[in-house]
């Protein structure tokens, strides 16, 4: 079985710009999440997808980030502009929504705003 | 707020003993406590679980415990090996509504194993 798909793996931009990172989860899971990870800390949830709609996005800026997952299967990421302190890994994830809570992790895309 | 918290940020033990690690929480809405691991240049993956009807869950060299009055839980590895060097990330969740599979992780211990 195929695991999460991320790309790209690490992406460098000046503040200001605009940066997108992409993600397929595995086949057949409902549920997707993008967290952003700061060093040091834990990964924090930014949203949670439920098939094509949003289950929560309570902690995601949304003056500047964005997210979509259309046809409910691949999800993008987009953050405009950038400010230095969105430095972090982003990961995303998938689930089956069963009751085990499990979620399973792609490689997460390292980002560095200089 | 700090819902999720790993106090020790580093842990290093030597082949063969036993590695604790441990967690605490202050929500007590929490009922589904999991541990990840993390190593360099991956994505976390999935270790031990627990649900809050339990006080402990086994699974080989592993074995997670809750003591949910201390809301505290955790993870024990015996015989702790090499290859168990990594980050490891304690999460929680509370079940039900729109906050299911929600994770809160706490902010990761980095255990080293010394041959």
């Amino acid at each position: 079985e195929a695991g999460v798909a991320q790309s790209p793996r690490y992406k460098i931009i000046e503040k200001r710009q605009s940066v997108a990172f992409w993600c397929n989860p595995i086949s057949g899971h409902a549920t997707l999440y993008w967290y952003q990870q700061i060093l040091g800390q834990g990964p924090k949830l930014l949203i949670q997808f439920q098939n094509n709609g949003v289950v929560d996005d309570s902690q995601l800026p949304k003056d500047r980030f964005s997210a979509e997952r259309l046809k409910g299967v691949d999800s993008t990421l987009k953050i405009q502009p950038a400010k230095l302190e969105d430095s972090a890994v982003y990961l995303c994830a998938s689930s089956s929504g069963l009751e085990d809570n499990e979620q399973f992790f792609g490689p997460g895309t390292r980002l560095t705003v200089l | 707020d700090q819902q999720v918290k790993q106090n020790s940020p580093s842990l290093s033990v030597q082949e063969g003993r036993i590695s604790i690690l441990n967690c605490d929480y202050t929500n007590s809405m929490f009922d589904y406590f999991l541990w990840y691991k993390k190593y360099p240049a991956e994505g976390p993956t999935f270790l031990i679980s627990i649900s809050s009807i339990k006080d402990k869950n086994e699974d080989g060299r592993f074995t997670v415990f809750l003591n949910k009055s201390a809301k505290h839980l955790s993870l024990h590895i015996v015989p702790s090996q090499p290859g168990d060097s990594a980050v490891y990330f304690c999460a929680a969740s509370s079940g039900g509504g729109t906050s299911y599979g929600k994770l809160t992780f706490g902010q990761g211990t980095i255990l080293t194993v010394h041959p």
